[in-house]
């Protein structure tokens, strides 16, 4: 069954530094997505993705943040300089072009600043 | 703005036996969609059931069935006949209907299940 997939599982950076996480979504998906869970709190939405271009973003993905697609499988998240309040589980979802539009999301990359 | 409050952290429920999870929202929209997902641990999240709140029936899929109180804003599941694979964190989640090119969730804050053999 296809699925989506995120690497790395697990990255630790220090603060100030760039971080890209990676994402593969569904091959015949349309629509990308991040969230973001800090830890015990709300799984949040950062930014959706369509047709190459941010379709909505949250308040949280400010200038720091950026999404890309660069080669028509892969979907990156970079955050060009971590913060210690970045540390949290990044999770990357695609879905399909339909009314009921399904999420399907990937493991999760945790992301721990120093 | 839609909000989704889950109230109970954890919940835990012997095997075979069942169990409830609540779940409530806030949304001046009249047409929606609500979720039900699960996530295992080091797993992704997975749906579970999903609610049209425009259908008055309850969704149901095997083992899991919801309580969809439209009026109340009310959405919990209920699982039946509980299983050990059961155990996970358990996320409700709202979307707004008719997305266009955005199909955001709003989740919950979650409730961790532990199924007791």
């Amino acid at each position: 069954e296809p699925e989506v997939t995120q690497t790395p599982s697990h990255q630790v950076t220090q603060m100030g530094q760039e971080v890209i996480l990676r994402c593969v979504p569904i091959s015949n998906h349309l629509y990308f997505y991040w969230y973001r869970q800090i830890l015990g709190q709300k799984v949040e939405f950062l930014v959706s993705f369509y047709n190459n271009e941010i379709s909505e973003k949250s308040e949280i993905f400010d200038d720091q943040f950026s999404v890309e697609r660069p080669d028509g499988s892969n979907f990156t998240l970079k955050i060009r300089s971590t913060k210690l309040e970045d540390s949290a589980m990044y999770f990357c979802a695609s879905s399909e072009m339909t009314s009921f539009g399904e999420l399907f999301f990937g493991e999760g990359s945790r992301l721990t600043v120093l | 703005a839609q909000t989704v409050t889950q109230s109970q952290p954890e919940m835990s429920v012997q095997e075979a036996e069942t169990v409830t999870l609540s779940c409530t929202y806030d949304t001046s929209e009249s047409d929606y969609y609500l979720f039900w997902y699960k996530q295992p641990p080091s797993r992704q999240m997975i749906l579970v059931i999903r609610q049209e709140a425009y259908k008055q029936q309850n969704a149901t899929e095997n083992r899991f069935s919801v309580n969809f109180q439209k009026a109340a804003k009310s959405f919990s599941l209920k699982i039946s006949d509980s299983q050990l694979g059961d155990a996970a964190m358990y996320f409700c989640a709202y979307r707004r209907r008719g997305g266009g090119s955005n199909y955001k969730l709003t989740f919950g804050k979650g409730t961790l299940l532990t199924v007791n053999p």
